[in-house]
């Protein structure tokens, strides 16, 4: 099993649809999280990072972190055409020493249709 | 400013050649990562560097697979006698120092093994 589990998708929305990405994880050293999106051929961009549970937002974007169920979720508000990627994302703990390594789910592929 | 970059973009090489990759990390980014993303395997990490030194190796797949950095800034990922395993886009990535700072990444290498 892996320590963090994503939906691949691929998952069709239609513009200015509110779009929910989930990743569920089993260690619970894990306190750190992000959300990276990425275009095809191109590098992760990160978009979200929090700290433990809670809510953080920016702009059509929130993330959400349960820790208690070792839960994490993307919300993207108003979807556009150009939000359309794959979503990736990862997590880190504070007990790695110096090296804060990040753990990564597959990614979720996402299409937003006009 | 300048991202992350990385180089070749691509590269196409026999089984059994050597090949180097390369990573300029965003300067002042003393800590620096390599990760692997294979088709359907997400990112995996390879190795963690501090300023010159790599006190985390412990994702590099086999002895084939070394990594260098000089000067605190740029690093070479070396892949001896390449396998067609190998094959995958190479992602390096930067944070500035201290623990858990999020990580900017490069656009990648990558590396098909023939």
């Amino acid at each position: 099993q892996k320590e963090v589990e994503q939906d691949p998708g691929p998952l069709s929305v239609p513009e200015g649809a509110i779009v929910s990405l989930n990743c569920t994880y089993s260690n619970s050293a894990f306190q750190y999280f992000m959300w990276y999106r990425q275009y095809s051929r191109k590098g992760p961009e990160l978009l979200m990072y929090t700290y433990s549970s809670g809510n953080k937002e920016d702009g059509r974007f929130t993330a959400q972190v349960d820790k208690s169920s070792k839960y994490i979720s993307l919300f993207i508000r108003d979807s556009q055409p150009s939000d359309s990627a794959t979503y990736l994302c990862a997590m880190s703990s504070r007990n790695t020493g110096t090296a804060s390594k990040l753990t990564f789910g597959t990614g979720t592929r996402l299409q937003v249709t006009l | 400013g300048a991202g992350v970059s990385q180089s070749p973009s691509n590269k196409v090489t026999e089984k059994g050649k050597d090949v180097e990759l390369r990573c300029d990390p965003i300067s002042g980014h003393t800590a620096l990562y390599w990760y692997r993303q294979s088709l359907g395997q997400g990112l995996e990490f390879l190795i963690y560097f501090q300023g010159n030194s790599a006190p985390d190796k412990s994702g590099l797949p086999s002895d084939r697979f070394s990594a260098e950095r000089t000067g605190g800034s740029v690093s070479t990922l070396t892949i001896q006698r390449t396998q067609q395993e190998d094959s995958a886009v190479y992602l390096c990535a930067s944070s500035l120092p201290g623990r858990n700072q999020p990580q900017h990444f490069g656009d990648g290498t990558r590396l098909s093994i023939l």
